[in-house]
């Protein structure tokens, strides 16, 4: 069966500080990957997805940039945090059903910039 | 413009007070529908795919419908630990196969 893993599972980084998330995948190969921002009372916010190693599209222009330098391994990243990068980031990935692909998410890490 | 919107936003239920949430969902096209439930703190959980209206999924207490417009997760008898927050999301056809677009979500409180 398929595992998805994220760490660290909490981070409290100071403004301006560098970050580093990183998510993998277990039981599958060539997964779709995706990088998600969660705010409290608003939806899921897609930031980055990938259908291959060294492939990255991002939907949103930010402070943020994401790497996949393996086939299960999804890296989001800050040169440096703002307090607007606080939020809970959600890593997930995709397998085909039928004519859809089904998401299945991480269990998050909860990023507070002080 | 695609949409989805969830309602209530938050809902109390008696153990036992069966009752239903509700996804309303605005896209050109239907893809595919997903509902999720998410524990405070964790990623969401998968629960269904809904593909055409008039189809029905099934688990435990839970039970999800798809109309044209909107789908409803309808809860039998809940119990406390059913209580989280229900996310619902639609794929579009008129994006890639890698575009969901989510709802704020229903939080579900279940009172013993």
């Amino acid at each position: 069966s398929q595992t998805i893993h994220q760490w660290p599972a909490t981070l409290v980084q100071p403004v301006g500080s560098p970050l580093s998330l990183e998510c993998t995948v277990e039981g599958t190969s060539n997964p779709n990957l995706y990088w998600y921002r969660q705010a409290a009372g608003r939806g899921l916010q897609l930031l980055f997805y990938s259908v291959g190693i060294g492939q990255i599209s991002s939907e949103v222009p930010q402070n943020l940039s994401a790497s996949r330098p393996q086939d299960r391994q999804f890296i989001l990243s800050s040169k440096k945090l703002l307090l607007s990068d606080s939020g809970f980031y959600l890593c997930a990935w995709s397998v085909r059903a039928g004519g859809v692909y089904e998401q299945y998410f991480g269990p998050g890490t909860r990023l507070t910039v002080t | 413009e695609d949409q989805v919107t969830q309602s209530p936003e938050a809902l109390r239920l008696q153990e036992g007070e069966s009752s239903s949430l509700n996804c309303s969902y605005t896209v050109s096209g239907l893809r595919g529908l997903f509902w999720y439930r998410q524990d405070p703190g964790k990623g969401p959980e998968f629960l269904f795919t809904l593909y055409s209206a008039g189809e029905e999924k099934e688990k435990e207490r839970l039970k999800a419908t798809l109309t044209k417009k909107e789908s409803f997760l309808h809860i039998t008898a809940p119990k406390p630990e059913d209580s989280a927050t229900y996310l619902c999301a639609v794929q579009p056809t008129t994006s890639g196969t890698y575009k969901y677009i989510f709802g704020t979500g229903t939080r579900l409180k279940v009172l013993a």
